[in-house]
């Protein structure tokens, strides 16, 4: 079945700081692939996505690639702030309409 | 414009009592869906529903679980004689139509003592 295998956590950064979230995915189609974030005390919020290969989504200084041939959608952002502290998770939807998420990691920016 | 509302936004109850999650999809959406957010199983999908078509179920971890779309928007996730392993915060997420973005409600958190 589908599944989503992303970095654990927790990750702890200085501001300015360059940020890596690793993810791999495993399925049986053509997935688009997703990375939401969840602010403390909020609710999760689409980050950016990409629907197929070599698609780059792009966010609020956030970059994914979609790697099709190492199975991966790798987060990158260049100079994290204090307000990027959240737990982001990776997610695909494949063929059909439900979204598998990874566990999820834990970043924390300090100033 | 409104995004997905749900409520309560947090409910404490016993073992044994029976629950419900009501979810309000953003307007036009035909597209609902109910995920848990949970310590030992991550986010999981639980039951999605599409217009007037049959829900997909196939995600409810037991038949305590049930939940019905009336009119094609509301959506009430009924959890019968909860136990402690319930307790998790319930997600519910709209989209336009099936396979597009989906948008998620702010979330239940329910705590079964």
């Amino acid at each position: 079945g589908d599944s989503v295998t992303q970095m654990e956590g927790p990750v702890t950064l200085s501001e300015e700081a360059f940020l890596t979230i690793n993810c791999t995915y495993t399925a049986t189609g053509y997935p688009s692939l997703f990375w939401y974030v969840q602010y403390p005390g909020e609710g999760l919020q689409l980050l950016l996505k990409a629907t197929k290969a070599d698609d780059k989504g792009s966010n609020k200084g956030f970059e994914a690639t979609y790697r099709k041939e190492t199975t991966s959608f790798h987060l990158e952002k260049g100079s994290v702030q204090v307000s990027d502290s959240a737990v982001y998770f990776c997610a695909l939807r494949d063929n059909d309409y439900k979204l598998s998420f990874g566990a999820g990691t834990t970043v924390t920016v300090r100033a | 414009g409104a995004g997905v509302s749900q409520s309560p936004s947090n409910k404490v109850t016993e073992k044994g009592k029976d629950v419900e999650l009501r979810c309000d999809p953003i307007s036009g959406h035909t597209a609902l869906y109910w995920y848990r957010q949970s310590l030992g199983q991550g986010l999981e999908f639980l039951i999605y529903f599409q217009g007037n078509s049959a829900p997909d179920k196939s995600g409810l971890p037991s038949d305590r679980f049930s939940a019905e779309r009336t009119g094609g928007s509301v959506s009430t996730l009924t959890i019968q004689r909860t136990q402690q392993e319930d307790s998790a915060v319930y997600l519910c997420a709209s989209s336009p139509l099936a396979g597009e973005t989906q948008y998620f409600g702010p979330g239940t958190r329910l705590l079964v003592l």
